[in-house]
């Protein structure tokens, strides 16, 4: 596609519930990065996938996230059991790869754990 | 210690003023370095990056790297009110790009 496409833009859940949060990355792009902003803050590296090298899981807060990533394309981050905490600004971004990291952003996930 | 330090500002400049934004990083092996400027409510988009040390200049942006003083920096010149945003450095550390917390720019008309 033109951009990188997450869906969906706004999610509002209430605690303990499991959400789904997926993103399209700009086509021919390796590298797919997952990244969560909460209000006023930085951005906090979750999980990095490169090709078919298996993935860098480093940043994931908690065993309750997880991050698949379909045909080296679509990713989908899944949070258990979602707490108050979780709520935040999730980006998904994309590079052509290679140690390229200049990053192309979708819009975002504004998620909100009630 | 973060990985990579910003002040978090606000940082504010007159219309037509050079605004200097710095930014210094833990990983005296990093390679990469990025600016991505993020304005309220939208995802950060690049608008720098500088791999050796020295001066980048695109249009009225300057990058500065000193690997050895493992410190990186943003010049805008003829600074405008468009440009008032919050600028994230960022780093090829060791796995992933690493963010720092972002500097608020305001420029006053």
């Amino acid at each position: 596609g033109a951009g990188v496409s997450q869906s969906p833009s706004n999610k509002v859940t209430e605690k303990g519930k499991d959400v789904e949060l997926r993103c399209d990355p700009i086509s021919g792009h390796t590298a797919l990065y997952w990244y969560r902003q909460s209000l006023g803050q930085g951005l906090e590296f979750l999980i990095y996938f490169q090709g078919n090298s298996a993935p860098d899981k480093s940043g994931l807060p908690s065993d309750r996230f997880s991050a698949e990533r379909t045909g080296g394309s679509v990713s989908t981050l899944t949070i258990q059991r979602t707490q108050q905490e979780d709520s935040a600004v999730y980006l998904c971004a994309s590079s052509t790869g290679g140690g390229n990291e200049k990053l192309f952003f979708g819009s975002g996930t504004q998620l909100s754990v009630l | 210690q973060k990985e990579v330090e910003q002040n978090s500002g606000p940082l504010s400049v007159p219309e037509g003023a050079i605004a200097s934004l710095n930014c210094t990083y833990s990983d005296r092996g990093s390679q990469s370095f990025f600016w991505y400027r993020q304005y309220s409510g939208k995802s950060p988009e690049l608008i720098m990056f500088i791999y050796s040390n020295g001066d980048k200049e695109d249009g009225r942006f300057t990058a500065q790297l000193n690997k050895a003083s493992q410190y990186v920096s943003l010049l805008i010149r003829d600074s405008q009110p468009s440009d008032s945003a919050t600028y994230l450095c960022a780093v090829n550390m060791r796995r992933a790009l690493t963010f720092g917390s972002g500097t608020r720019l305001q420029v006053q008309p």
